[in-house]
């Protein structure tokens, strides 16, 4: 059974539109990550977060520590979002980052 | 901003081939990690290594993977005898140690022919 799953695996928008992608783990974590993997391959850190909420321009990431889920929303989607989101959890401090399986997002003009 | 670098972004080889990935991670990051990410699937953890030693491995790491950090700035990825399951994208990532964060690095297409 895989230890991180997120929903929905693709997801198609268009422009504006308020998106959220889920994930739900299933072991203990210290920390939880959301990732932005471009066409071409390149991970980059979106969030890292262990409580509470964070915000960072049009994103905003939410974790619920007792149901073993997070969310991501995208606020007023844009074409250059177009990208898989993937979610990954470490289980103790200075862990391996256990990944999820991604979500593919495409954003229509 | 200082950021994880690889070297090369691509590399192709022959079956059998030794290669090496090469990984410069943050300067004064004390964690340093491998995944890889075969076409079309998730990313999977290799190895980690920590105070010159791994503190954990994976089974995909076996004998034919190696990881050095020979000289306190590059940390190194050697497959000895390449096979053409192991064509992936490698990525290094390094953690700092006064935040549990991980810093990824753009990767390194390896095609295994």
């Amino acid at each position: 059974k895989n230890e991180v799953e997120q929903s929905p695996q693709n997801l198609t928008a268009q422009e504006g539109e308020f998106i959220t992608i889920n994930c739900s783990y299933s072991v203990g974590i210290s920390a939880l990550h959301w990732l932005q993997q471009h066409p071409g391959g390149g991970i980059v850190s979106l969030f890292m977060l262990s409580s509470g909420k964070k915000k960072h321009g049009r994103l905003i990431a939410t974790i619920n520590i007792q149901e073993k889920h997070s969310s991501l929303h995208i606020t007023a989607s844009h074409p250059r979002d177009s990208a898989v989101y993937i979610c990954a959890v470490m289980k103790t401090s200075y862990d391996k980052v256990i990944f999820g399986p991604g979500t593919s997002l495409s954003v229509i003009p | 901003e200082p950021e994880v670098t690889q070297t090369p972004s691509h590399q192709v080889t022959q079956m059998g081939q030794e290669v090496i990935l090469r990984c410069v991670p943050i300067s004064n990051h004390l964690y340093f990690y491998w995944y890889r990410q075969i076409l079309g699937q998730k990313v999977e953890f290799l190895v980690s290594f920590y105070n010159n030693e791994i503190s954990e491995k994976s089974e995909i790491f076996d004998d034919q993977f190696s990881v050095e950090r020979p000289d306190g700035s590059n940390f190194t990825l050697k497959i000895r005898s390449t096979k053409l399951e192991d064509s992936a994208m490698y990525f290094c990532a390094s953690v700092s140690g006064r935040s549990n964060e991980q810093f990824f690095g753009p990767g390194t297409r390896l095609t295994v022919l």
